[in-house]
C-alpha cells in the first residue's frame, strides 16, 4: 500500500534552516509529482511547493519562494524540502502529498516545524 | 495567483440535514479542483476529484458541482462523522490554492 512517511521536523531558531524528508514506498515514486503541504497550528491548508516527477519542474507559493527549495532523489524514493532562513510564520505541520489530478491522493502523516527564539 | 474564496467558513447543522458548501475562483480553473475533508489531528483526506468526481470509498451522500470559478460541495444528509472542516483546493494553475475552510460543527 501506498506510504509517505515525513521526518526531519523539530524546534530550531529564526534565521536557521532545517531539511524535511518524504520516504515514499508501495508505488513507482519516479511517475509521480510530488507536493508539500503545511498547516500552521489551529490554521487553514496551504500549499507549498510542488515537484515534477522528473524533478525538471517546481513550483512555490509566495510566501517560501526564494527560502525554501524541493528537491527529490528517484533513486531513494525519497522527497525532500529545505527550508532556509526560517521565520516564527513557518511554524506549521508539513505534509508531503501525492496529489494527482484524477483518482486517489495519498498524504503523509505530517512532520510539525516549530520556529522558535 | 489565483484566490479561493470559500464559504461559509463555519457552518452548524443537524444530523440528517443537507449542506452546501461554495468555492469561488478569482478566474476559470475549468474542473481542476479537489474537495477535502480534515478531522481534528490528522491529514486531509479528499473526498471529490476533478470538481465532480467520487473517490473510491466515500460514500455517495457527497457530491461535487461546477465548473469555471464556481464549485459546491454538497452533503446530502449529515451522518455524526461527517462534522470535519472542508477545503477546496484548486490546482489547475500553480501556485495551487486552497480555500480558507469551512467547519462543520454540530448544531
Amino acid at each position: 500500500q501506498v506510504q509517505l512517511v515525513e521526518s526531519g521536523g523539530g524546534v530550531v531558531q529564526p534565521g536557521s534552516s532545517l531539511r524535511l524528508s518524504c520516504a515514499a514506498s508501495g508505488f513507482t515514486f519516479s511517475n509521480y509529482d510530488m507536493h508539500w503541504v503545511r498547516q500552521a497550528p489551529g490554521k487553514g491548508l496551504e500549499w507549498v511547493t510542488i515537484i515534477a516527477h522528473d524533478g525538471n519542474n517546481k513550483y512555490y507559493a509566495d510566501s517560501v519562494k526564494g527560502r525554501f527549495t524541493i528537491s527529490r532523489d528517484n533513486s531513494k524514493n525519497t522527497l525532500y524540502l529545505q527550508m532556509n532562513s526560517l521565520r516564527p510564520e513557518d511554524t506549521a505541520v508539513y505534509y508531503c502529498a501525492r496529489i494527482t489530478s484524477l483518482g486517489d491522493d495519498y498524504w503523509g502523516q505530517g512532520t510539525l516545524v516549530t520556529v522558535s527564539s | 495567483d489565483i484566490q479561493m474564496t470559500q464559504s461559509p467558513s463555519s457552518l452548524s447543522a443537524s444530523v440528517g440535514d443537507r449542506v452546501t458548501i461554495t468555492c469561488r475562483a478569482s478566474q476559470g480553473i475549468r474542473n481542476d479542483l479537489g474537495w477535502y475533508q480534515q478531522k481534528p489531528g490528522k491529514a486531509p483526506k479528499r473526498l471529490i476529484y476533478a470538481a465532480s468526481s467520487l473517490r473510491s470509498g466515500v460514500p455517495s451522500r457527497f457530491s461535487g458541482s461546477g465548473s469555471g470559478t464556481e464549485f459546491t460541495l454538497t452533503i446530502s444528509s449529515l451522518q455524526p462523522e461527517d462534522f470535519a472542516t472542508y477545503y477546496c483546493l484548486q490546482h489547475n494553475i500553480y501556485p495551487a490554492t486552497f480555500g480558507q475552510g469551512t467547519k462543520l460543527e454540530i448544531k
